[in-house]
């Protein structure tokens, strides 16, 4: 079964504006990842947070984990048009089991 | 340079044929993992490849098997090709299995 749901499914916001994604699982994890893509392109890593950490930063991304709530939300302060893309949270056990994919979130930034 | 690659990019092909899809990456990571996305742009585990371990996501139909020649590739061979396995199939490493994970471009399989 699926793990991740991201809300929004869709976001659209102005440049310059905050963009804040969230996602919640359902299992116990080992860390927690996002992920963007681009259209029809592949997959890029963005951040990790392990079970452990609270809070993450990345230069313009910031990362919540709450783990008693199975829940995280990515924060993009400052959004620019190539921010556009999609958004995916994908959660991993620790092991070589690969990742669950959440169904992600699509972000417009209206130049 | 490319980091994880993949050939070919679009594969057009009918149902009942059997095809391969190539995998390389060029990071020296130990696993290494295929991914499907849907229609809807749903991401699914497929398999992953540790130190000649597989594990193997018990939805995949067995009409799909990776083979790892060596530790550097991870190729996908699908056998009697169906509509429904139509979609875009993504190869990924990682250096530590369960982290950050190298995506290639990705192969659009279409099955008409």
């Amino acid at each position: 079964s699926q793990q991740g749901e991201e809300d929004p499914q869709a976001l659209s916001i102005q440049e310059g504006e905050n963009a804040t994604m969230n996602c919640s699982y359902k299992t116990s994890i080992n860390n927690l990842q996002w992920y963007r893509q681009n259209s029809g392109r592949g997959l890029v890593h963005l951040i990790l947070i392990r079970s452990n950490e609270r809070e993450k930063h990345s230069g313009r991304l910031r990362v919540t984990l709450d783990t008693s709530k199975k829940s995280s939300s990515l924060l993009i302060t400052a959004s620019r048009a190539a921010d556009t893309a999609s958004y995916f949270c994908a959660t991993s056990g620790g092991g070589a089991d690969g990742l669950t994919f959440g169904k992600g979130t699509h972000l417009i930034i209206q130049p | 340079d490319t980091a994880v690659s993949q050939t070919p990019k679009y594969l057009v092909t009918q149902m009942g044929n059997d095809k391969s899809i190539k995998c390389e990456q060029n990071l020296g990571h130990d696993t290494m993992y295929w991914y499907k996305q849907d229609s809807k742009k749903f991401l699914k585990i497929m398999f992953s490849y540790n130190n000649k371990e597989l594990i193997i996501n018990e939805t995949v139909p067995n009409r799909f098997s990776p083979k790892s020649p060596d530790k550097a590739h991870l190729n996908l061979h699908i056998n009697s090709l169906e509509l429904g396995d139509s979609a875009v199939y993504f190869c990924a490493s990682s250096q530590v299995a369960g982290d950050e994970q190298y995506f290639g471009p990705g192969t659009r399989l279409t099955v008409t």
